[in-house]
């Protein structure tokens, strides 16, 4: 079945610090990649996303990912985290063929400690 | 602006009263979604269109109805909501069915069933 894991559901870093946040998949072929975040009260935005090429994405406000395929995974990364990073963040794959369709993970909750 | 408004962004109903929910978009998309979003469950999609008067369920479309009479506009309603509705729901629109167009989402609605 495809799926999208998100196994960290609460991340607490300090402000300046680096963050990864994990995300695996299970699907047929290599899907698009996307990383989605949702500040509080509002609706999600995306930071980032693979087609294909480099391995290594970079994104808005900072932001990359690094594709790795032989670990079906997809993760994100700052080097420093700042107090506005705090939200939800989720990780989503989509078919490169045929209906569109997303397939979010169930989100990782970041919190920043001044 | 280019954005997804969606109205309205709260609403406490109670067992059994109709409901619609509005999505509208101004950036000529083809491709809407709606989406609920549950704790511990990510995004789920409820139903989506990808033209006028061509719609389709997503994973989760039991209790809901859509309709798609417009481009810009794609409500979506609870003939008879269920306290198992209660939920955040998102809009969402891209400019086509392809994968690789970035989807917006608009701000969300959170709706309490009694």
């Amino acid at each position: 079945a495809q799926s999208v894991t998100q196994p960290d559901i609460h991340i607490t870093v300090s402000e300046g610090a680096s963050l990864e946040l994990r995300c695996n998949y299970s699907y047929g072929a290599t899907p698009y990649l996307f990383w989605y975040v949702q500040s509080p009260g509002q609706g999600l935005q995306l930071l980032l996303k693979y087609f294909s090429g480099d391995t290594l994405v970079q994104g808005i406000k900072g932001f990359e990912a690094e594709f790795k395929r032989s670990q079906s995974s997809f993760n994100l990364r700052k080097p420093s985290v700042h107090w506005s990073d705090a939200a939800e963040y989720f990780c989503a794959v989509a078919p490169t063929s045929g209906t569109y369709k997303y397939i979010f993970g169930t989100g990782t909750r970041l919190k920043v400690l001044a | 602006e280019a954005q997804v408004t969606q109205n309205p962004r709260y609403l406490i109903t109670v067992t059994g009263k109709k409901l619609t929910v509005t999505c509208s978009q101004n950036m000529n998309h083809e491709y809407m979604s709606w989406y609920r979003q549950d704790p511990g469950l990510g995004l789920r999609q409820i139903y989506y269109s990808m033209n006028v008067e061509v719609t389709d369920k997503g994973d989760v479309p039991e209790g809901y109805k859509v309709s798609r009479k417009e481009k810009r506009n794609f409500p979506l309603i609870l003939e008879s909501p269920s306290p198992n509705q209660t939920s955040l729901y998102f809009c969402a629109s891209s400019f086509s069915t392809s994968s690789t167009d970035t989807q917006y989402f608009g701000p969300g609605t959170r709706l309490t069933v009694l």
